[in-house]
């Protein structure tokens, strides 16, 4: 109940394209959704959040897509860049959480140019 | 100032060894925590300081033993590691206390520590 399924668990896609990385969540308390960044030799950095109460939240090039019914939300990464490449890890967290995140899988997104 | 600060960047120890992992804020943030991090893995919680009180310990071996000075510092001291211990070791803080869904909105990391256990 308290996992994070996130997909797929690396990702290639040519510089310019739209790089889509997907999560899904069982349980229906979870109220925030964050996206971390972490390049190698880095640690994580947040890239974008969202809470249930929107559909979209959009910065930059980057879009979180969620959709409460199907217990699922996305990160879209627009014009996707080699400075994009990097692994990119989803998370949950609520009140049974402690407020502590659940964190995906983590999917690597490599940027060809 | 927006970093977390930890040191050193690197560390080699036998398992008979005493060390410990130094982390550093100066963004006023109330909670601070240890994680640990395998190789493609995500990050997993160990240790959450709130308001300098330890909050949550994840089930973590003696061996690990978390120190918050101040709050601008947070220690972890190691003592007869075991090779699988080795990974790399995030600190983080955040502005609200650890357990609070304030403190749950941003966690700024550091670069980490990257520990090998021979």
């Amino acid at each position: 109940q308290q996992q994070v399924k996130q997909s797929p668990q690396s990702l290639i896609v040519q510089k310019g394209g739209i790089s889509i990385i997907n999560c899904a969540y069982e349980n229906t308390a979870f109220d925030y959704f964050p996206w971390y960044q972490q390049f190698p030799g880095k640690g994580p950095a947040l890239l974008i959040a969202i809470r249930p109460d929107v559909s979209e939240k959009k910065e930059g090039r980057f879009t979180i897509s969620f959709n409460k019914s199907a217990k699922q939300f996305s990160l879209h990464i627009m014009d996707s860049q080699p400075g994009d490449s990097a692994t990119y890890f989803c998370a949950a967290s609520n009140e049974d959480s402690n407020y502590q995140l659940i964190w995906g899988a983590g999917t690597k997104l490599i940027i060809k140019p | 100032d927006t970093e977390v600060t930890q040191t050193p960047k690197h560390l080699v120890m036998g398992m008979t060894n005493k060390k410990s992992l130094k982390c550093e804020q100066h963004m006023g943030h109330r909670a601070m925590y240890w994680y640990k991090q395998k190789a493609k893995k995500p990050p997993e919680l160990m240790f959450v300081y709130s308001y300098e009180k330890l909050s949550i310990n994840e089930s973590v071996p003696s061996r690990f033993s978390p120190e918050c000075p101040n709050s601008s510092l947070l220690n972890l001291h190691l003592h007869a590691l075991q090779p699988e211990d080795s990974a790399l070791y995030l600190c983080a803080s955040s502005q609200g206390g650890g357990g609070s869904r304030a403190g749950a909105n941003v966690l700024t990391f550091g670069a980490g520590s990257r520990l090998t256990v021979l």
